[in-house]
C-alpha cells in the first residue's frame, strides 16, 4: 500500500515571499510517478508536474521549483515570489504498478497582498 | 473541447433517492477513475477502471455505490437510497494507460442530498 502525507494542512504568505509545500510519501514500488496538481478556488484540478522514481533532478519551471529527495522519501514544491493568483489547494500524488494514483490531504496555499 | 466531461454539474436529491452521475472521458483515455471531495477535504479514491480488466472497487463507501463503464468509454457512478454524508464533489479522471500519464480531471458533480 501507498501513502502520500502533506503535514502542512494551511499556509498563509504575503505576496513575494517564498513558500514551500511539503510532500513526503511511502511505497514499495522502485517504478512510481510523483505529481503535484493544483485546485484553485474554481475547483478545477490542474496537472502541474510529475517526476518517474528513477529522476532525482530538481526542475525549475518559471516561479515554480520541485525538489524530489529518494532518501527523505519527499517531493517538496518551493513558489518563488508568490503572487495573489497562486492561492489554492494543492496536491501531491504517487502513481505506481498498479496505476493507482493515490493523493495527499492537500495543503491550502493563502497569498495575502 | 476534449476533456473529461461530467454531467450533470449539479444535483441536489433528496434522501433515499437513487442518483447517477455521468462521466465521458478524453477519448483514447483507458483508465478511468472517480474521486470524491468533501467539503474542504483531500481526495478519496472510489474506483478504478483499466481497459477490458476487472475494475479496482476498493475504494467505494458501502454497497450503495456501483459504477460501470460501458464500451470502455463512458462511465456512470449510481448511488442508492443516498443518504446526507453522499453529499461532496464527484471528480471523474482519465489517463492513457501509463504511470507517467497525469490524470485529466472533469470539473466534477457536485451532489446535495438533503
Amino acid at each position: 500500500a501507498q501513502k502520500v502525507t502533506q503535514a502542512q494542512t494551511e499556509i498563509s504568505v504575503v505576496e513575494k515571499e517564498d513558500v514551500t509545500l511539503d510532500c513526503v510519501y511511502e511505497t514499495r514500488d522502485t517504478t512510481y510517478y510523483l505529481f503535484w496538481y493544483k485546485q484553485p478556488p474554481s475547483g478545477e484540478l490542474v496537472f502541474l508536474i510529475r517526476r518517474n522514481s528513477f529522476d532525482e533532478q530538481n526542475e525549475i519551471s518559471g516561479r515554480y521549483s520541485w525538489n524530489f529527495q529518494k532518501s527523505t522519501s519527499s517531493f517538496n514544491f518551493t513558489i518563488t515570489a508568490s503572487q495573489v493568483v497562486d492561492s489554492a489547494v494543492y496536491f501531491c500524488a504517487l502513481r505506481n504498478a498498479g496505476n493507482m494514483l493515490t493523493f495527499g490531504g492537500g495543503t491550502r496555499l493563502m497569498v495575502k497582498p | 473541447g476534449a476533456g473529461v466531461s461530467q454531467s450533470p454539474s449539479n444535483k441536489v436529491t433528496e434522501k433515499g433517492k437513487d442518483v447517477e452521475l455521468r462521466c465521458d472521458p478524453i477519448s483514447g483515455h483507458t483508465a478511468l477513475y472517480w474521486y470524491r471531495q468533501s467539503l474542504g477535504q483531500g481526495l478519496e479514491f472510489l474506483i478504478y477502471f483499466q481497459g477490458n480488466s476487472a475494475p479496482d472497487k476498493s475504494g467505494l463507501p458501502s454497497d450503495r455505490f456501483s459504477a460501470e463503464r460501458t464500451g470502455g468509454s463512458v462511465s456512470t457512478l449510481t448511488i442508492q437510497r443516498t443518504q446526507q454524508e453522499d453529499s461532496a464533489v464527484y471528480l471523474c479522471a482519465s489517463s492513457l494507460d501509463h504511470l507517467s500519464s497525469p490524470l485529466h480531471f472533469g470539473n466534477g458533480t457536485r451532489l446535495t442530498v438533503t
